[in-house]
């Protein structure tokens, strides 16, 4: 079965600090991963994927095909990152693109 | 451009009855997905669309239908509402299908079925 999984619903840090948002998936082919993000009173918008190998906003992400996980990490949080932030997947092999969704995880930076 | 633009942003409607939900794609773009997220949880794929014709469906019942206009717009019909479809939906558009073309989304439309 396709599946994505944050097993945080809310991860509170301090500024600066570093964060790191797990993601773990389960998907029987090949799989690309993404991150969304969706601040408050914006619309859910892509922060990265995996096939960009891009580092945006300061925050970079690994695919890790053993463990099955795509954590999300910043060395150093700031404010304006809080936000509410999903894990997606979907397969390469798809012609279509259907993202499947994680349930979220909650990030508050406080100063 | 103004995006993704979903129209109603919100909606009350009463069980059993129907409800049609709009969506005009980024200009340029042919393929429009639907996705249902409900409260707590993550968006869940409903349908999408590529050139006029369903490209792929999700796990959802024979109640929900969509379709895709000559100038890409969409529109999603939900038939013998519940409570559980209360949810906020969301629309996204495409240039092209397929896991290589980025999706935008939407602000959604929030149904709430009483």
């Amino acid at each position: 079965a396709q599946r994505v999984t944050q097993p945080e619903k809310l991860l509170s840090v301090f500024k600066g600090a570093p964060v790191e948002l797990k993601c773990n998936y389960s998907y029987s082919g090949s799989p690309e991963l993404f991150w969304y993000v969706q601040y408050s009173r914006q619309r859910l918008q892509l922060l990265l994927r995996h096939i960009s190998r891009e580092s945006i906003k300061g925050f970079t992400a690994d695919l890790n095909k053993g463990e099955t996980s795509f954590h999300l990490k910043k060395p150093f949080a700031q404010e304006e990152d809080s936000a509410m932030y999903y894990c997606a997947l979907s397969g390469l092999s798809d012609s279509w693109g259907k993202l499947q969704f994680g349930a979220g995880t909650q990030v508050v930076v406080t100063p | 451009d103004a995006g993704v633009t979903q129209s109603p942003t919100h909606l009350i409607k009463t069980r059993g009855q129907q409800v049609t939900l709009r969506c005009s794609p980024i200009s340029g773009h042919k393929s429009v997905s639907w996705y249902q997220q409900v409260l707590g949880q993550g968006p869940q794929f409903i349908f999408q669309y590529y050139e006029k014709e369903e490209r792929g469906r999700g796990n959802f019942p024979d109640r929900f239908s969509a379709r895709q206009f000559p100038n890409y717009s969409s529109e999603l019909n939900v038939n013998a509402l519940l409570l559980g479809d209360s949810a906020l939906y969301l629309c996204a558009s495409s240039v092209g299908q397929g896991v290589y073309t980025e999706a935008f989304f939407g602000q959604g439309t929030r149904l709430t079925v009483v």
